[in-house]
């Protein structure tokens, strides 16, 4: 079974604050996203990685960046953490043609 | 632009009262549909991958269908455990493995 696996489940950070989400999965996928998840709003996609070290603006990258030093671990970096960015954040992971399998998610808030 | 519309929004059920969950969608060339099956605070889980129009899978009580313009989920005497939010995504053929997601379908079942 594939496995995607998200540092945290619950995580309670600071305005201003520089806030790191890890990712890692566990099947040699290429492809690695991420996602927040507000009520009303679905799922929006705010980076995405085709390969190590590569890159690409998703639909909401205001504030955001990310990072790809190694094929299994996407993180997700909150350059200075403001209140709208209190959200569910969804990492998912999938080959090319394939479905993405998503982890379970970090509810994180922002105060 | 690609849109993924899915209805009803919500929907409550009687336990074993079959009903259909809809998803329109308009792509450049799709190359894949996917459903999902979120619970309350946790990630998407991948159930089906549909191709081409005509397609159908199944499992369990769930069954999907595609045409070339929607996808329909069946769920066949539904019971609590399948209460949940059903996410449809498109994946498109031009381009990068983007999904395009609706927004769900949240489904109660009643005992």
């Amino acid at each position: 079974d594939v496995k995607v696996t998200q540092s945290s489940r619950y995580l309670v950070k600071r305005t201003g604050e520089k806030v790191f989400l890890e990712c890692v999965q566990d099947m040699d996928h290429e492809n690695m996203f991420w996602y927040r998840q507000d009520p009303g709003l679905g799922l929006r996609l705010i980076y995405f990685s085709y390969d190590v070290k590569m890159k690409e603006k998703g639909d909401i990258p205001e504030g955001y960046s990310v990072s790809r030093e190694k094929k299994e671990r996407f993180s997700l970096i909150l350059e200075s953490a403001s209140t709208n960015q209190t959200s569910m954040y969804l990492c998912a992971s999938g080959s090319s043609n394939q479905p993405q399998h998503f982890g379970d998610g970090t509810r994180l808030s922002i105060l | 632009e690609d849109q993924v519309t899915q209805s009803p929004e919500a929907l409550r059920l009687q336990e074993g009262e079959s009903s259909s969950l809809n998803c329109s969608y308009t792509v450049s060339g799709l190359r894949g549909l996917f459903w999902y099956r979120q619970d309350p605070g946790k990630g998407p889980e991948f159930l089906f991958t549909l191709y081409s129009a005509g397609e159908e899978k199944e499992k369990e009580r769930l069954k999907a269908t595609l045409t070339k313009k929607e996808s329909f989920l069946h769920i066949t005497a539904p019971k609590p455990e399948d209460s949940a939010t059903y996410l449809c995504a498109v994946l498109r053929f031009y381009g990068n493995n983007r999904l395009a997601f609706g927004k769900g379908n949240q489904v109660v079942v009643i005992p």
